[in-house]
């Protein structure tokens, strides 16, 4: 079955760039998302990518998957203390809708 | 406006109780999922349901169970059968195939033992 692995904690100074990684097992995954979670909130949909696509940007985000290696990254530009959060990558299985979710990276954002 | 409503945001259970999880949306979306969140483990899928009147189990689905008698309501009970149920529950709703929303997330409710 599908497997996500993301690193647990991530440490950043305010102003820098975060880059939260993440590998993946499923090769016939057709998109990949990023979801973001804030302390006793749910998830919110962050951003997501087509498998056909090597990058994605979208402001202060950027999506850059590497298909051979099953590695998608997320990077923050100008990380601020509002970043400060959980972030999941989720992956779907079976190419269905059901998808599987990393453990998530918390990132910290220090003043 | 439309979302996903979870109450209550926090459940104390005693001993051989049973507790239910309410999730309403009104999203008019066909697909609806529970989840259990345990620190530094992600999200585990307990159930999940297509389609009114049909569900399916999950990863862990044991000692729950579920009902989906409107499109818009999926209720989880926790039975006594769940042994270690103090964890994070998230309900999610989605329209399948819908690939620039694929989940949308309730608030989540807080289960803990008394």
């Amino acid at each position: 079955g599908e497997d996500v692995e993301q690193s647990l904690f991530l440490s950043v100074r305010e102003g820098d760039s975060s880059v939260i990684n993440c590998t993946y097992t499923d090769s016939s995954s057709t998109y990949l998302y990023w979801y973001k979670q804030e302390p006793g909130a749910g998830l919110q949909l962050l951003t997501y990518i087509f498998s056909n696509m090597d990058m994605k940007q979208d402001q202060r985000l950027t999506v850059l998957l590497n298909k051979k290696d099953k590695h998608l990254s997320l990077r923050i530009a100008d990380t601020q203390t509002g970043d400060s959060a959980i972030y999941f990558c989720a992956v779907p299985m079976d190419s269905s809708y059901k998808l599987i979710f990393g453990s998530g990276t918390r990132l910290l954002v220090r003043p | 406006d439309g979302g996903i409503t979870q109450s209550p945001k926090y459940l104390f259970r005693k001993e051989g109780q049973n507790v239910t999880l309410s999730c309403e949306q009104n999203l008019n979306h066909d697909a609806m999922y529970w989840y259990r969140q345990d620190p530094g483990q992600g999200l585990r899928l307990i159930y999940y349901s297509q389609i009114v009147n049909d569900f399916q189990k999950g990863d862990i689905a044991e000692g729950y169970s579920v009902s989906r008698e409107k499109k818009e309501s999926f209720p989880l009970t926790v039975t006594s059968a769940q042994k270690n149920p103090t964890a994070f529950y998230l309900c999610a709703s989605s329209i399948p195939g819908l690939v620039d929303q694929p989940q949308h997330f309730g608030d989540g409710t807080r289960l803990s033992i008394l």
